[in-house]
């Protein structure tokens, strides 16, 4: 069975970092593209980055470039988001996926974790 | 940017049939997704590549795609799919992801 499990939110100051990890288990880690996806309180989805299997290739949402680090540890199974220069805008449910497909511009996330609250406030 | 238009709200009566359209240029080019969020849950994949439905989804789900519309039609709804749904996809160069801004489908 497919597991994706978040930690590492919480409230943090505007300007602040925070660092997401996932856990996964349940699948060969190091065969699949992965993401991260936020949910701001009340609001839709927003795809935030995604990483290739080997690390190699890695993609961002405009408003998070820069600031967002998408990263992985494939003997450890797991998956991060460095998170710098936090502003209010980033409040939200973040959630790791699993990407199904070979390529970052025809994949799509096919599993889910249960997601972490990350809320930047003073 | 790229967009992907949801209506925001479609109600039916149980056992109706439910249409949830998702609205983009780039549809006939690049593959949707459709999405089910249960309130306080995380998303679930019900359709994939337009029309494709993994395996632990019910068949009365379906999608479908005409030009630049993508349809996801749930065939006698029940009211436990009372759910957002969210269209994903591309835009026409696959550089960008994007999903729609949700439709909060209610079945009563």
């Amino acid at each position: 069975e497919v597991q994706l499990v978040e930690s590492g939110g919480g409230l943090v100051q505007p300007g602040g970092s925070l660092r997401l990890s996932c856990a996964a288990s349940g699948f060969t880690f190091s065969s699949y593209w992965m993401s991260w996806v936020r949910q701001a309180p009340g609001k839709g989805l927003e795809w935030v980055a995604n990483i290739k299997q080997d690390g190699s290739e890695k993609y961002y949402v405009d408003s998070v470039k820069g600031r967002f680090t998408i990263s992985r540890d494939n003997a450890k199974n797991s998956l991060y988001l460095q998170m710098n220069n936090l502003r209010a805008e980033d409040t939200a449910v973040y959630y790791c996926a699993r990407d199904q497909g070979q390529r970052y511009s025809s994949g799509f996330p096919d599993y889910w974790g249960q997601g972490t609250l990350v809320t930047v406030s003073s | 940017s790229y967009e992907l238009t949801q209506p925001p709200s479609v109600s039916v009566s149980p056992g109706q049939t439910a249409r949830i359209t998702c609205s983009g240029d780039a549809l006939p080019k690049r593959y949707a997704c459709w999405y089910q969020q249960k309130s306080g849950q995380a998303p679930v994949l019900v359709i994939y590549e337009d029309s494709k439905r993994p395996s632990a989804i019910p068949e009365r789900f379906s999608g479908s795609i005409s030009g630049t519309m993508a349809t996801l039609t749930i065939s006698g709804a029940q009211v436990e799919d009372e759910a957002d749904y969210y269209c994903y996809s591309t835009d026409s160069s696959g550089n960008h992801r994007v999903f729609g801004g949700g439709t909060k489908l209610t079945v009563l």
